[in-house]
């Protein structure tokens, strides 16, 4: 198993510009979230799906960000225009089927810069 | 709101030593508790965890213990070892009431000097 792929690794940009974010969950997990993580707020959630569907998007910081899941296999994440307070890591982040434990199986991340 | 809180942004400790890394929540509808362990230009992974049920959980070098009453957890590892040396995320679930939710804690940096 590939794992939790998230593309790019790394993105450097300008303000302003349009800055997507991509990730493939682990095959079978009905579950993917979206993390941010910085120095002072550590791991943050962003959003989450369930079987495609946006449960909880009350963590995204502002109408600049959006999140799709079109499918079971692909998500999107988007800062649209982006800004230097955006710069962060973001993690994407999947879960099989809801049990007994929320052990979460986490992507390696793509470090956004925004100059 | 930080309602899962690592006060200790980092830790140094000497090789075959114990490290005690901790952390403190606020909400007491969390009932599911989980370390992870984070490397440089890598993602999170998990380590160990435990039910609100109990108050410790040993595997290998790895113990979690947990104290209800105070909102407390604690991970010890026993000896330490430098491959040890990464961040440690503490994160909590409310299972009954946000499902599938995590609630992470800030992080600390352990370092584990040969």
């Amino acid at each position: 198993d590939a794992g939790v792929i998230q593309s790019p690794r790394h993105e450097v940009t300008e303000m302003g510009q349009e800055v997507t974010l991509r990730c493939k969950p682990i095959s079978g997990h009905d579950y993917l979230f979206w993390y941010r993580q910085t120095m002072m707020r550590g791991l943050e959630l962003l959003i989450y799906f369930n079987n495609n569907v946006p449960i909880d998007d009350s963590g995204m910081p502002e109408d600049r960000f959006s999140a799709k899941m079109p499918n079971a296999s692909f998500s999107t994440l988007k800062i649209q225009p982006s800004e230097p307070r955006d710069s962060a890591v973001y993690f994407c982040a999947s879960l099989p089927a809801l049990g007994l434990n929320n052990e979460q199986f986490f992507g390696p991340g793509t470090r956004l810069t925004v100059l | 709101d930080q309602q899962v809180k690592q006060n200790s942004p980092s830790l140094s400790v000497q090789e075959g030593r114990i490290s005690i890394l901790n952390c403190d929540y606020t909400n007491s509808m969390f009932d599911y508790f989980l370390w992870y362990k984070k490397y440089p230009a890598e993602g999170p992974t998990f380590l160990i965890s435990i039910s609100s049920i109990k108050d410790k959980n040993e595997d290998g070098r790895f113990t979690v213990f947990l104290n209800k009453s105070a909102k407390h957890l604690s991970l010890h590892i026993v000896p330490s070892q430098p491959g040890d040396s990464a961040v440690y995320f503490c994160a909590a679930s409310a299972r009954e009431t946000s499902g599938s939710r995590l609630t992470f804690g800030e992080g600390t940096q352990l370092t584990v000097n040969p």
